[in-house]
């Protein structure tokens, strides 16, 4: 079945630091992939969506390209803030429309 | 998008007891499905529901556990028959529009002593 690996954490950064998270899946379809983001108590938010390989999505200072040839999702910030202080989870989606999460990676950005 | 609610928001149960989650979405909706969450883990699909058919569950939850209704196409049910310590979780229901993307509730809470 399909399955999603990104980053374990805990990762704690600096405000102004750059993050990488990375994210890798596996699927033998074609499927469309996300980064959703969620707060403490609340449930996940969609950061974004990226349906085609080789496009780049983007939101918020967030951003992450579809490599289909590295099976690879991996989310960038340059420069993360407090607010950024989340859980974010890289998934994916198949034509069925079931959602398969990745483990999370839990961020804490340090004033 | 579409914007979900779930009442409660959290619970508190004995063992033994069986309690019912309620979500509705402010437009109509195809499909809607709902995950389990325990602390500090990822989200775990458990069923999907779709209006007027039966809910399609996963692989380790049964409709006789976590019966789901689906009465319409804003409203979703879900219930935790006999409740028990290892179901203490958070609840999510969620949603999709025409697109894979889903949107998902606040959650509820659960606590079973």
């Amino acid at each position: 079945g399909d399955s999603v690996t990104q980053t374990e954490g805990p990762v704690t950064l600096s405000e102004g630091t750059s993050l990488t998270v990375n994210c890798s899946y596996e699927t033998k379809q074609y499927p469309t992939l996300f980064w959703y983001v969620q707060y403490p108590g609340e449930g996940p938010q969609l950061l974004f969506k990226v349906p085609k390989a080789n496009e780049k999505g983007s939101n918020r200072g967030f951003e992450a390209t579809y490599n289909k040839e590295a099976t690879s999702f991996h989310l960038q910030k340059a420069s993360v803030q407090e607010s950024d202080s989340a859980v974010y989870y890289c998934a994916l989606s198949e034509a069925g429309a079931k959602l398969t999460f990745g483990g999370g990676t839990r961020l804490t950005v340090r004033p | 998008s579409v914007l979900l609610y779930q009442k409660p928001n959290r619970d508190i149960c004995q063992s033994g007891t069986s309690l019912k989650i309620q979500c509705v979405a402010d437009s109509q909706v195809v499909s809607m499905f709902w995950y389990q969450q325990f602390q500090e883990q990822s989200l775990m699909l458990m069923a999907t529901a779709n209006e007027g058919s039966e809910a399609t569950y996963e692989s380790g939850f049964t409709k006789d556990k976590f019966p789901i209704s689906r009465p319409n196409l804003t409203f979703s049910t879900l219930t935790v028959n006999n409740a028990r310590p290892g179901d203490s979780s958070i609840y999510f229901c969620s949603s999709r529009l025409g697109g894979r993307e889903q949107y998902f509730g606040p959650g509820t809470r659960l606590t079973v002593l």
